[in-house]
């Protein structure tokens, strides 16, 4: 059974300062790995999809890694900004089961 | 335009109730995902719909009744739910389902209170 797990489980930065979050997980056969972001009550806005066969995705100030092999994703999100501040998650699909299974996900707070 | 529109925001109903729960996608996606999530806790799947036929139930009490009338609505039907079905239930949409699937997209949930 794939786990997946997010720390640190929360996080607090100063505005300007850039921001890593880490992503890993116990089965390497997977197909695909998702990073989405929660704001309180809402919805999970979808940021970055990275293919197996990808070592990273960008999109704007956001960079996601992707490392098979060793179990690890790691979204870096460079001059954060109050706006940042959001429960990151990260989801991946195994190449074997249907399931996204999801991380706990780590709340960022970014002080202005 | 990525877009899952959930409907209503928010619900408060009675142990004896029925209620619904929609929602609706133009993007052209085929599966549609019906997910529930405690405060503080990842989304758990409940269904999955591939192409209007539900391909997974995640093994979820029968008080609660997924349907999808054509490509584009999922409702969720509930009946006699209990307060620990308090939740925000969350939709999502993908081009494809099973192993073969691309993103996920969600809608801003509904948050349903049973007293």
């Amino acid at each position: 059974k794939q786990e997946v797990t997010q720390i640190p489980a929360a996080l607090s930065v100063p505005e300007g300062e850039n921001l890593v979050l880490n992503c890993s997980f116990t089965d390497s056969a997977i197909y695909n790995l998702q990073w989405f972001r929660q704001d309180p009550g809402k919805g999970l806005t979808s940021l970055l999809l990275i293919q197996s066969s990808q070592r990273e995705q960008t999109s704007g100030r956001l960079n996601a890694s992707l490392d098979k092999s060793s179990g690890r994703s790691t979204l870096y999100i460079a001059a954060s900004q109050p706006g940042d501040s959001a429960t990151y998650l990260c989801a991946v699909r195994s190449s074997n089961d249907y399931k996204l299974s999801f991380g706990a996900g780590t709340t960022v707070t970014v002080r202005a | 335009d990525t877009e899952v529109t959930q409907t209503p925001k928010h619900l408060v109903m009675g142990m004896t109730n029925k209620k619904s729960l929609k929602c609706e996608q133009h993007m052209g996606h085929r599966a549609m995902y019906w997910y529930k999530q405690k405060a503080k806790k990842p989304p758990e799947l409940m269904f999955v719909y591939s192409y209007e036929k539900l391909s997974i139930n995640e093994s979820v009490p029968s008080r609660f009744s997924p349907e999808c009338p054509n490509s584009s609505l999922l409702n969720l039907h509930l009946h006699a739910l209990q307060p620990e079905d308090s939740a925000l239930y969350l939709c999502a949409s993908s081009f494809r389902t099973s192993r073969n699937t691309g993103e996920l997209f969600f809608g801003e949930g509904s948050r349903l209170t049973v007293l």
